[in-house]
């Protein structure tokens, strides 16, 4: 099976910065995906690594190490609006399987 | 961007029907499609693999019998949810995969359609 591990729940303030970890135990890995849920949405593509290192997309960040097994999302100036659940995704077997983790629910307070 | 359409996006039904959620992906041919369910404040659980023109991949766990997945044509697939009871009540997510025309700016990316809330009485 596929083990895709990351916090449950965070908080932060408006304005500030935070970063969702996630761990991964997979075979066949061939690129991790954040995605960005409202709830009762569907989910929504934030980035993607596939190589060691940093992607930045303007308010957002990714990093991949893959010795380690190991991603986070950084979401800097934090708004009102980024309150959702991020969830990590990784895509294994040539494309033809896509896992996603447990998903990490973030409130951002005022 | 890509475009996966989801039909119905709420759907109630009576124990013991069957109900059909079709995705289509409407620019783009779709080589390979996702079916998910996804529980109330649980992450995304992959249900089965679709490839055109051949049977699906099931997870461990979900039963074939019951889920009837089809993928006919490049830019359909659909999901059937035979002899639904309470229990199968969720959100039912499809997301679809294109076929590769860039590979250098290709990221493999999943487009999901809008979901399908199934409440079955």
């Amino acid at each position: 099976g596929q083990n895709i591990d990351q916090p449950t729940e965070m908080t932060a303030t408006e304005g500030a910065i935070v970063q969702i970890n996630c761990t991964y135990q997979t075979s066949g890995f061939n690129g991790l995906f954040w995605y960005q849920q409202h709830a009762g949405e569907a989910p929504t593509f934030l980035s993607y690594n596939v190589l060691d290192g940093l992607e930045e997309k303007g308010r957002f960040s990714s990093f991949l190490s893959r010795s380690k097994g190991y991603s986070y999302l950084l979401l800097k100036e934090l708004q009102m609006k980024d309150s959702a659940s991020y969830l990590c995704a990784v895509l294994l077997y040539n494309f033809n399987k896509f896992y996603f983790g447990s998903g990490t629910k973030l409130n951002v307070k005022p | 961007g890509a475009v996966v359409s989801q039909h119905p996006s709420r759907v109630i039904c009576k124990s013991g029907t069957s109900v059909k959620i079709e995705c289509r992906s409407l620019d783009f041919q779709a080589t390979t499609m996702f079916w998910y369910r996804q529980f109330p404040k649980q992450s995304l659980m992959l249900m089965a693999t679709s490839n055109e023109g051949s049977k699906a991949t099931y997870e461990q766990g979900v039963e074939k019998d019951k889920f009837l997945i089809n993928h006919a044509s490049l830019t359909l697939s659909t999901l059937t949810v035979t002899s639904a009871h309470p229990e199968d009540s969720s959100f039912y997510i499809c997301s679809a995969r294109g076929r590769q025309a860039q590979p250098q700016t290709n990221t493999g990316e999943l487009f999901f359609g809008e979901g399908s809330r199934l409440t079955v009485l």
